[in-house]
């Protein structure tokens, strides 16, 4: 019984370069949402997405930054043009919509050179 | 928009005592759910315990506990027994309680804690 799963786990991109991220959710899961973590922070809210909808992306920056979750395969978290403020870790959860809790993937670790 | 403090950046501990690491938060909603996650160095969040603000019960499961005082809007974490491999930084959640975009997780920045032998 796959728990999340999140690829790859560690990501260098040089500045300009894309970052693309992947999530599966668990089996039976089909809401993904996508968190943030900053050095030294706790995780912040990005976007969530359900199969082929995005319902709330009030935390994703405004350029560069974009998901999706298509109909089949994994949640993308696509980011152009990286820059060095992009590096972080970034965590996808998934949930069946009906119960309280997220179980939470091992996270991508972003690093921008 | 609700918002979650976690006033101690770092907290310490001695094998087999007792430690609480404290939370509170802002909302003017009624129905919520609150979440204490764990963070070992491997980086995993990893659930520890959940408490839903419409039951005055409070949450316990094994070693952890918590104190909910919904007044007052607190929600500490006491882990009792510590052991090595409870050290960690914990985070404290928020949650709506109604669905749709409230489904995202609001977090507070973190408590360190440290258990020493």
């Amino acid at each position: 019984n796959a728990g999340v799963m999140q690829n790859p786990r560690h990501l260098v991109r040089r500045r300009g370069q894309e970052a693309r991220l992947r999530c599966s959710p668990m089996k039976g899961h089909s809401h993904v949402y996508w968190y943030r973590q900053l050095p030294e922070e706790g995780l912040k809210f990005m976007v969530y997405l359900q199969k082929e909808n995005i319902i709330d992306e009030s935390g994703m920056p405004k350029e560069r930054f974009s998901a999706e979750f298509p109909k089949e395969g994994p949640s993308i978290l696509r980011i152009q043009q990286v820059v060095r403020g992009d590096s972080a870790a970034y965590f996808c959860a998934s949930s069946d919509g009906n119960s309280n809790e997220q179980f939470f993937g091992p996270g991508t670790r972003l690093t921008v050179l | 928009a609700q918002t979650v403090t976690q006033s101690q950046p770092e907290m310490s501990v001695q094998e087999a005592e007792t430690v609480t690491l404290s939370c509170t938060y802002d909302t003017s909603e009624s129905d919520y759910y609150l979440f204490w996650y764990k963070q070992p160095p491997s980086r995993q969040m990893i659930l520890v315990i959940r408490q839903e603000a419409y039951k005055q019960q409070n949450a316990t499961e094994n070693r952890f506990s918590v104190n909910f005082q919904k007044a007052a809007k607190s929600f500490s974490l006491k882990i009792s027994d510590s052991q090595l491999g409870d050290a960690a930084m914990y985070f404290c959640a928020y949650r709506s309680y109604s669905g749709g975009s409230n489904y995202k997780l609001t977090f507070g920045k973190g408590t360190l804690l440290t258990v020493n032998p």
